[in-house]
């Protein structure tokens, strides 16, 4: 089974101040994504990485930056913490191999980040 | 541009009812389509995948038909359990490796 962690598993941020939230795979994929989860809005892309040290921007990247120092780590970053990005927070990694249908996304346990 | 719809928000029922999630999209690439169920304070993960068109798929009794000429891939199940509430996303895959997922419908089971 593969394997995605997530830390922390949640946080209170003030605004303005810097959220970095992180996650780690084991399972060797050289995908790694980062969404965020708002009710009413499903799951969306922020950020996704296919090999350390590039990362790519997804569909609302405004406000966050990403980081993949090495293929088992992806940390997402916000600068500047708003109260618009309380959200539940995903990371998931994909192999990246066999064509589409077998790019399963795992996903970790989620960070629940609160800004006040 | 790409997108995925899903049209309930919320579907309640009871228990041994039959269920269809509805589940449309729009893309201009060849469409791969996904089901992902994530139950309550769980992370999703995958149910059902399909790219054939015609092709009933299934997986722990769900099942669903990519029809590409309806650009649709409905879930079903013939008799719901209480174990199915939960919250169901369709996505589809326009680019190699990247998701675009459905607003999502929360399926709850009543006994």
């Amino acid at each position: 089974e593969a394997a995605v962690t997530q830390s922390p598993r949640s946080k209170v941020a003030v605004t303005g101040g810097k959220v970095t939230l992180s996650c780690h795979q084991t399972n060797n994929h050289d995908y790694m994504y980062w969404y965020r989860q708002d009710t009413g809005h499903g799951l969306r892309l922020i950020h996704y990485s296919y090999v350390a040290d590039s990362t790519e921007k997804g569909d609302i990247p405004d406000g966050y930056k990403a980081s993949r120092p090495s293929q088992e780590n992806f940390s997402l970053i916000l600068e500047l913490a708003s109260l618009s990005q309380t959200a539940v927070y995903f990371c998931a990694s994909s192999s990246g191999t066999g064509g589409p249908l077998y790019a399963e996304q795992f996903f970790g346990p989620g960070t629940r980040l609160t800004v006040l | 541009g790409d997108s995925v719809t899903q049209t309930e928000g919320l579907v309640t029922l009871t228990k041994g009812l039959p269920v269809m999630l509805n589940c449309t999209y729009q893309t201009t690439y060849s469409p791969f389509l996904f089901w992902y169920v994530q139950h309550l304070n769980e992370a999703p993960k995958l149910l059902l995948k399909s790219s054939t068109d015609n092709k009933r798929t299934e997986h722990q009794g769900f099942y669903a038909t990519l029809h590409k000429s309806s650009s649709s891939f409905h879930l079903q199940k013939s008799s719901v359990q209480l174990s199915d509430s939960a919250l169901y996303f369709c996505a589809s895959m326009p680019n190699y490796n990247v998701l675009y997922f459905g607003s999502g419908t929360k399926l709850t089971v009543e006994p």
